[in-house]
């Protein structure tokens, strides 16, 4: 059974960065079926992919539009997990972040979910 | 980027009812859809993927249909633990985007 944990702060103040990482268990951040994917919700934006990260010989990176000058997500092989980053964050990044896992095109497993909030 | 859109937004509805919520999509997106289930405080649960494919563990009385721009996830019989917002969401192409939700109450 996959299960992935997030940890990262809840807090984040205007214009800095926000940070979670996802750790996984029961597969690999490396493994070559699978993707590594962030996502948001919020009232006003609803569900919100954010992009990806995945190993097909080659680390690969995919990121929405509407983040894409702002946002990094990084594997971490050495600890099995991969991570956030948002920088220039503004109170309309205020959300609830998820990541999951993909393969064939679905989400199925989730972590739990964590409400950041961007507040000074 | 493909919109998707739900109908209803919001359905009331009973144990033992049929129901059937719509998704369209804003060009083709041939069977690359998939149905989620979100209950409050809880992260989205898949329950179809490629339309119409069962995602395992969950129960029969869920299925999907439909390909190209209209699809459609119907249950069956309804259940106490089936209450919750739906969401459709397609695969076809990046940013891989989902409807707004259509929430089921009693």
């Amino acid at each position: 059974q996959v299960h992935l944990r997030q940890s990262g702060p809840g807090l984040v103040k205007p214009s800095q960065t926000l940070s979670l990482t996802c750790a996984i268990s029961g597969d690999s951040v490396s493994s070559n079926s699978a993707a590594w994917n962030w996502f948001r919700q919020s009232p006003s934006r609803g569900l919100e992919w954010l992009g990806r990260t995945y190993h097909r010989s080659d680390w690969h990176n995919h990121y929405a539009p509407s983040v894409k000058s702002r946002i990094t997500i990084n594997p971490d092989t050495s600890k099995n997990q991969f991570s956030l980053q948002l920088n220039s964050v503004t109170p309309e990044d205020t959300a609830v972040y998820y990541c999951a896992r993909s393969g064939n095109g679905y989400y199925d497993f989730w972590g739990q979910g964590t409400l950041v909030t961007v507040s000074s | 980027d493909i919109q998707m859109t739900q109908s209803p937004s919001s359905l009331s509805a009973s144990v033992g009812d049929r129901v059937t919520i719509s998704c369209r999509a804003s060009q083709s997106i041939s069977t690359y859809l998939n149905w989620y289930q979100q209950k409050p405080g809880e992260a989205p649960k898949v329950l179809i993927y490629a339309a119409s494919s069962l995602q395992s563990g969950v129960p029969s009385t869920f299925s999907g249909s439909g390909s190209g721009t209209d699809f459609t996830l119907t249950i069956s019989s309804l259940q106490p633990e089936d209450f919750a917002t739906y969401y459709c969401q397609q695969s076809y192409s990046t940013p891989y985007t989902f409807g707004r939700g259509t929430k089921l109450e009693i």
